[in-house]
């Protein structure tokens, strides 16, 4: 069973980096099949899909965050992590790091973390 | 990217069926996905490619598809199966998209 477990700060000042890390077990992060993804949740609203990755480093993000965000991968460590730059209070929510599966057509996400609270305030 | 559109809301009788649609241009072209979210918790797969079922999600949970509308379908709706339900797709250059998410209430 594949778990995710997102750590990092749980409070960022406006205009600074907001730094996660994800850390995958009981599965190998090194698999060419999947990919990782980051998506947040703003309290009482929906989701929104911020970026993926694979171990081969291709990526691709959401063409509105794109600018600000730069997501990596460490397969030493199992983890990948997302860096979200010059934050504003818009940018408060619960990140949440997904395996992002592949299909003929689209893709889903199958595993995900528990998520974690960023929160920006001076 | 393109937009997926839900109904806010949702309310049906325990026992009865719920559907839960979802609009989208791409939809035709590319697979619709269903999460079901409870307070407090992540999402969770509940239907994928238009009306797989993942296992360990029940029988009374599925999907359909027609033109640029998904549609998530509960049948025999249960007390716990209240929850916040999102659809997501993809554009062709990998995109994600998610629909505002709808919230079933069990009466």
């Amino acid at each position: 069973q594949v778990q995710l477990q997102e750590s990092g700060p749980g409070l960022v000042k406006p205009s600074q980096t907001v730094s996660l890390t994800c850390i995958v077990s009981g599965g190998s992060i090194s698999s060419d099949f999947y990919f990782w993804s980051w998506i947040r949740q703003p309290a009482g609203k929906g989701l929104e899909w911020i970026g993926r990755i694979n171990t081969s480093g291709s990526s691709n993000y959401n063409p509105s965050l794109k600018s600000r965000v730069t997501i990596s991968v460490d397969t030493s460590k199992s983890q990948f992590s997302l860096q979200l730059r010059s934050v504003t209070a818009a940018d408060t929510a619960v990140y949440y790091c997904a395996r992002d599966v592949p299909d003929s057509s689209g893709w889903h996400f199958d595993y995900w973390g528990q998520g974690a609270l960023v929160t920006v305030s001076s | 990217s393109y937009e997926l559109t839900q109904p806010p809301s949702v309310s049906v009788s325990p026992g009865q069926t719920a559907r839960i649609t979802c609009s989208g241009d791409a939809l035709p072209k590319e697979y619709g996905y269903w999460y079901q979210q409870k307070p407090g918790q992540a999402p969770v797969l509940v239907i994928y490619k238009d009306s797989e079922r993942p296992s360990g999600i029940p029988e009374r949970f599925s999907g359909s598809s027609s033109g640029t509308t998904v549609t998530l379908t509960i049948s025999g709706v249960q007390a716990e199966d209240e929850a916040d339900y999102y659809c997501q797709s993809a554009d062709s250059n990998g995109i994600v998209v998610f629909g505002g998410g709808t919230k079933l209430t069990v009466l």
